[in-house]
This record gives C-alpha cells, structure tokens and sequence, in this order.
C-alpha cells in the first residue's frame, strides 16, 4: 500500500520567502509528526498531531514556523519569512496510533534550501 | 547536554565482525525506545524496538539498561547491507515527544 508521501520533494527558496511543505500520512494512521534533519545531524522533533490536534507545539523553533492537520489526514508544515539557518530535509511520519511501541512510518523528506 | 547521545563514529569493520554501539539519554520519564536504520539520503526505517529485558531479532540484539539510561545495539555477522547509520530513539509516552541521536555510522567492508 501507499506510504507516506511527502511535497515538494525538494524546494529552493528566497531567504524571507514563505514556504508550505505537504505530508500526506498513510491512510487510517491517526499519529503525525514532523521532523526536520540538517545536515549530518539527527532528527529534531517538531511537532506532533494526534487526529487533528497538536497538544505540543513546543518544538517548533520559532513563531514563524507552524503547522496545521485537517481531516485527520494531510497535514502542511509553513515557514514565514524563511532564513538560511532553515535549509534542512524536513520528514513528516505517521503512526497507526502514537501508541508507546508504535512504529512511525516516515516520508521521504522534502529538502528545503533558503538562498 | 544532549537528550540523546551516541558516538557518531565512523565505525568501519569487515564483513562478519560483530559491532556494538551505545546510547544515552538524559530524561528519566523516557518510556519507549527505539533503534532506526537511516540508509544515506534516505528517511529512517525502523530497525527494533528495545523492551526492558532486552531483545533479539536474527543477528541484532538490543539492551535497555534503566538504571545507568543507555541503550545498547550489537550487530553479529555484520553484513555489508548493514551499512548505514543506526539511530537511539527515546520517546516520552506522555506528550509523544520523540528525541533521536544523532546517529552512528556503520561502514562494513568486504
């Protein structure tokens, strides 16, 4: 079956730009995350959605990043007036429930470049 | 300090040695852990889950020492198909907040 997809799969944009990132979780998963990964360094968790809520937005770096999740489905990932120090691969996953052992499922990443 | 530390390596070893890395993690109400495989320029993929009395899968092994908060991943008969870097995952059941190290490489040669 179809996995997580994740849109654009790479983006190149103009430092103070605004850029959405789309994650499309696995059907049925009601468990979303979004991650994002710099250069050689490991996965900084961002957010996480269960249905349509996010009861931690704590990790978002700052107020310009945001994210929402309609549906209980797709979910967009924005960043206002994007800066350099944002080019990373940001990863989306989903899970069947976000229960303790449930495995995330993760997206191939969309890689975001701020020139 | 970070949540979740892991020697980055680069760990190089031949075809059939057997290869241990460890993690620590700093925050005492971590509940679940995790080992995930991340192949370059690919997303990560889940290797095992870690349960309290450890567990085996084919020729991985993984421990969770509570008490001293490591967690530990031994590799037999390493593959050239292992390479890859391995990453800890703590994650703290409450809020669902899931911390990754910054993984080890593994480099098996011929």
């Amino acid at each position: 079956g179809a996995g997580v997809s994740q849109s654009p799969s790479n983006k190149v944009t103009e430092k103070g730009k605004d850029v959405e990132l789309r994650c499309d979780p696995i059907s049925g998963h009601t468990a979303l995350y979004w991650y994002r990964q710099s250069l050689g360094q490991g996965l900084e968790f961002l957010i996480y959605f269960q249905g349509n809520s996010a009861p931690d937005k704590s990790g978002l770096p700052s107020d310009r990043f945001s994210a929402e999740r309609t549906g209980g489905s797709v979910s967009t990932l924005t960043i206002q007036r994007t800066q350099q120090e944002d080019s990373a691969v940001y990863l989306c996953a989903s899970s069947h429930s976000g229960l303790a052992n449930d495995e995330q499922y993760f997206g191939p990443g969309t890689r975001l470049t701020v020139t | 300090r970070k949540e979740v530390e892991q020697d980055p390596g680069p760990f190089n070893v031949p075809e059939g040695a057997t290869v241990a890395f460890n993690c620590t993690y700093s925050n005492s109400a971590s509940q679940s852990f995790f080992w995930y495989r991340q192949d370059c320029r690919k997303e990560p993929k889940l290797l095992m889950s870690v349960y309290s009395s450890g567990n085996e899968d084919g020729r991985f092994t993984a421990q969770l020492n509570r008490a001293s908060q490591y967690i530990s991943l031994l590799i037999r008969d390493s593959k050239l198909s292992d390479s890859a870097t391995y990453l800890c995952v703590v994650k703290i059941v409450s809020n669902n907040d899931m911390r990754f190290g910054a993984g080890t490489r593994l480099t098996v040669k011929p």
